[in-house]
């Protein structure tokens, strides 16, 4: 059974920096491409960016918003996706999920872990 | 913003057929495939429908999905309880320099 399960959300002040991690089981990682999304509150779904896998060259792409600001990184030997949030602003809050993409079927996002909250404020 | 319209509201009562529509454009929907997200209140979003009109496994098949040319479209038919939701479509769209983006999402209430 496909698990995703992300940690590392809370409360950061703007400006600020977090790292969010998603640990996977049931399925073989290093082969994954994963993305993050994420969902402000009461908003709608939103991309936050992509990693490959290694072995299709591990690149990473980011949507506008966070490009520059977000890294999206991957340690296989521990089946875990990171996301590291710098400069963070309060249009960043939101529930960020770990997505896998094309593990099962061939489909973006086919599946989900619960999500992990993050409040910029001061 | 979201290049895919969705409306915000759609309803029925048990066992009716919704229709939920996703607007876009020739490098959206026009050339590529749609997919469709259910949210259950204070869930995680699930997979729903891939490739257009296909369900993954465990997906009843009272959810079906289609597409013509810039719109598709995902129809709850026997409508029950359990269905009210937040929905949402996806597509790659060509002229973004990210994958998919998200529809605005449909709130579907079951009366």
């Amino acid at each position: 059974e496909v698990q995703l399960v992300e940690s590392g959300g809370g409360l950061v002040k703007p400006g600020g920096s977090l790292r969010l991690s998603c640990a996977a089981s049931g399925f073989t990682f290093s082969n994954a491409w994963m993305s993050w999304v994420r969902q402000a509150p009461g908003k709608g779904l939103e991309w936050v960016g992509r990693i490959k896998s290694k072995t299709d060259g591990g690149t990473t792409d980011y949507a506008a918003p966070v490009k520059g600001r977000f890294t999206i990184s991957r340690d296989d030997s521990k089946n875990t996706l990171y996301l590291q949030m710098n400069s963070l602003k309060t249009e960043d809050t939101a529930v960020y999920y770990c997505t896998t993409e094309g593990v099962v079927v061939t489909a973006p996002y086919d599946y989900w872990g619960q999500g992990t909250l993050v409040t910029v404020s001061s | 913003q979201s290049v895919l319209t969705q409306p915000p509201s759609a309803s029925g009562t048990p066992g009716q057929r919704v229709t939920i529509s996703c607007s876009g454009s020739s490098s959206n929907i026009g050339s590529n495939y749609v997919y469709w997200y259910q949210q259950l209140p204070g869930t995680a979003p699930k997979l729903l429908i891939y490739r257009n009109n296909q369900r993954p496994s465990g997906v009843p098949d009272r959810f079906s999905g289609s597409k013509s040319g810039t719109s598709a479209s995902l129809a709850i038919s026997g409508l029950r309880s359990e269905d009210e939701a937040d929905y949402y479509c996806a597509a790659w769209d060509d002229s973004l320099s990210g994958p998919n983006v998200f529809g605005t999402g449909t709130k579907v209430t079951v009366l």
